[in-house]
């Protein structure tokens, strides 16, 4: 099993729509969680991080914390074009290894 | 965000040359640097993590005496890719974070190696 899984997509919204990304975790004692936009041939950057559960809003982006169904997620309001890419959904684990563990990301089209 | 320099952004090397690729945190003392390997449309595989003054951690997997790791100071972090063969061409990503480990790092721009 992967520690960190995402749908791969890619996943196809029409402007103005609410994208939904969806990310499972497999070790219960994670206690941070990032997402990250990869724009093609670009690094990563940081949209947001959230560490408690509930949501956590920025913008038009909003973050979806539950613990106790080891589930995040990644809500984009009123999505545009400039939207499209790959997101990356990255977990802090437990224990004394403390890097980001990343899924496969999620590659999310917005239709003009 | 803080700022991470990573140099060259691309780079074009003859197998079996070595490649060094900087990273450099501009604003910030990056206690620990990641470097991480992607290939096309694939996630981020983490090869090393390495802390200012002492011997990177490589991830399994990954050859320590083919992919060098320096983190000689809080700012500057390189790997250099010796005897470069054409499996290597790959975008090389690192990142730096600053303080404890739940805070969030920070990427550099990325180097794409192309061994030819």
């Amino acid at each position: 099993q992967k520690e960190v899984e995402q749908n791969s997509g890619p996943l196809s919204v029409p402007e103005g729509a609410i994208a939904s990304l969806n990310c499972t975790y497999s070790d219960r004692g994670s206690q941070s969680f990032f997402w990250y936009r990869q724009y093609s041939g670009k690094s990563p950057e940081l949209i947001m991080f959230i560490y408690s559960n509930g949501d956590k809003e920025d913008g038009r982006f909003t973050a979806q914390l539950n613990k106790a169904s080891q589930y995040v997620s990644l809500l984009i309001r009123d999505s545009q074009p400039s939207d499209s890419a790959t997101y990356l959904c990255a977990v802090l684990p437990s224990g004394s290894a403390r890097q980001l563990t990343f899924g496969s990301g999620t590659q999310l089209t917005v239709l003009p | 965000g803080a700022v991470v320099s990573q140099h060259p952004s691309r780079v074009i090397c003859k197998s079996g040359t070595s490649v060094k690729i900087e990273c450099r945190s501009l604003d910030f003392q990056a206690t620990t640097m990641f470097w991480y390997r992607q290939f096309p449309k694939q996630s981020l595989m983490l090869m090393a993590t390495s802390n200012e003054g002492s011997k990177a951690t490589y991830e399994q997997g990954v050859e320590k005496d083919k992919f060098l790791i320096n983190h000689a100071s809080l700012t500057l972090s390189t790997l250099t890719v010796t005897s470069a063969h054409p499996e290597d061409s790959s975008f090389y990503i690192c990142s730096a974070r600053e303080g404890q480990p739940n805070t969030e790092a920070f990427f550099g721009q990325g180097t794409r190696l192309t061994v030819v």
